[in-house]
């Protein structure tokens, strides 16, 4: 089983600032199947980012992410209030299809 | 437009078994797999399993396998998730999602399962 760990555990900023968040394999991901999902209290996890780089439908291009292997990062370039939230990787290249433990980007 | 609509919460005994379903509207339901997560509260996304609602073939987590069923009823689009010897530790909202090539755009509302003496 592919564990994901993902860091910082909480990430505290400001709107406007850059968000940098990690999500390291245990073992490589193969094609690179590592997806990214923002989710917001009360709400099922939405779809940022497919294909470790891709974009999904209607996601702004302030969330981008990259990284391959074993390791990936999402990034929000500038943070909207909208964007405070959690967020997980997982990948979906090995079954179990494992999730890391999320990353919450909270407003400092 | 694609919906994934579950059933309603449940409150169950320990030992008891649930079954979630997860009606699809707005595709062929029959193109695409579903995938079942749980969430405990507060806690993190959990990977239960996929299923094919074509050929009904499954995939489950290990830690699951022996307790969960992933089935379907294609007539009504319905695919469903049976977890059986519950435990209080199963208290947690289940979600199903609409799979293409792994990762899920679409996910239902989420059904929140209390096991509770």
């Amino acid at each position: 089983e592919i564990v994901l760990t993902q860091s910082p555990g909480t990430l505290s900023l400001s709107p406007g600032e850059r968000a940098t968040l990690s999500c390291r394999a245990s073992q490589s991901v193969s094609s690179s199947y590592l997806a990214w999902y923002q989710q917001k209290p009360g709400q099922a996890p939405r779809l940022l980012i497919y294909g470790a780089s891709s974009r999904a439908t209607g996601i702004p291009d302030r969330f981008s992410g990259s990284g391959s292997g074993t390791d990936f990062t999402l990034t929000i370039s500038r943070l909207e209030p909208e964007d405070f939230a959690v967020y997980y990787c997982q990948q979906y290249g090995s079954s179990p299809f494992t999730f890391g433990g999320g990353t919450k980007v909270e407003i400092k | 437009q694609v919906q994934l609509v579950q059933s309603g919460a449940e409150v169950k005994k320990p030992g008891a078994s649930v079954k979630v379903s997860c009606k699809a509207s707005g595709y062929t339901f029959t193109s695409y797999d579903i995938n079942w997560v749980r969430q405990a509260t507060g806690q993190g996304l959990e990977w239960m399993g996929w299923m094919n609602p074509n050929s009904g073939n499954t995939g489950y987590a290990q830690k699951f396998q022996g307790r969960v069923t992933m089935t379907r009823n294609t007539s009504i689009s319905t695919a469903y998730m049976e977890l059986s010897s519950l435990r209080s530790e199963d208290t947690a909202v289940y979600y199903c999602a609409r799979v293409r090539s792994g990762y899920s755009l679409y996910w239902g509302q989420g059904t929140l399962v209390t096991v509770s003496s």
